[in-house]
């Protein structure tokens, strides 16, 4: 089954302690990203990828890492976590960055930073 | 850079009646639109997409969209609504104009749909 997944779905941590949040998609998919979503703001894109190698940042890239050093895989890396980073993560990828290719989705991350 | 604006944070419905989510974006200059839909502690979920052609496209459940150029509009509607479609809808736009944002989907605030019995 074709798909997008995160882990974990769920975590609580405090102010400082790095986290990684791993995203895996088993479509071949070159095009990969991440996004936060806040209640009224809609989904804000913090990071994403072309292609292997090449990561590139969105609109809300300030306090966040990403690394592609495989295909499949595009972690999000939180060094110093915040309460302002508080949120509903989710990942994506798409076939190609052509905006005619649908990004598909994982499941999401509730993230409580304490 | 795109902006997209949903105009309506919250519509409460009763079921089988019609329901329209609008759904307005700053440029009409080679976009493609994508309505996408979160149902309670779910990921998002494609419901429909334009990318050429007919300007009224047809989703999953029932739903459908219709392109407008010149108001820059992407409204959702639904003839007659279950308890089931109660969710969150965000309207995209994705950019193929080229430079930085080629590529980029940019998504609206999302509107909170209520169906009640």
């Amino acid at each position: 089954e074709a798909q997008v997944t995160q882990n974990p779905r769920y975590l609580i941590t405090v102010t400082g302690k790095k986290l990684t949040v791993t995203c895996s998609q088993n479509m071949n998919h070159e095009y990969m990203s991440w996004y936060r979503q806040d209640p009224g703001l809609g989904l804000r894109q913090i990071y994403y990828s072309m292609n292997v190698e090449v990561t590139d940042k969105g609109d809300v890239p300030e306090g966040y890492k990403v690394s592609r050093k495989e295909k499949r895989n595009f972690p999000l890396i939180l060094e110093s976590p915040s309460p302002n980073q508080t949120s509903l993560y989710f990942c994506a990828s798409s076939r190609t960055g052509d905006p005619k290719n649908i990004q598909y989705f994982g499941a999401g991350t509730r993230l409580s930073v304490l | 850079a795109q902006s997209v604006t949903q105009l309506d944070s919250q519509v409460p419905v009763f079921e089988e009646a019609p329901v329209e989510l609008r759904c307005n974006y700053s440029s009409s200059v080679s976009v493609y639109l994508f309505w996408y839909v979160q149902y309670p502690n779910q990921g998002l979920q494609l419901l429909l997409k334009y990318l050429s052609g007919s300007t009224l496209v047809k989703g999953i459940n029932g739903f459908e969209a219709e392109f407008n150029k010149s108001q820059t509009s992407f409204h959702l509607r639904k003839p007659s609504v279950h308890i089931s479609d109660t969710a969150e809808y965000f309207c995209a736009v994705r950019d193929n104009a080229g430079g930085t944002s080629y590529g980029k989907l940019t998504f609206g605030q999302g509107t909170i749909l209520t169906v009640h019995p």
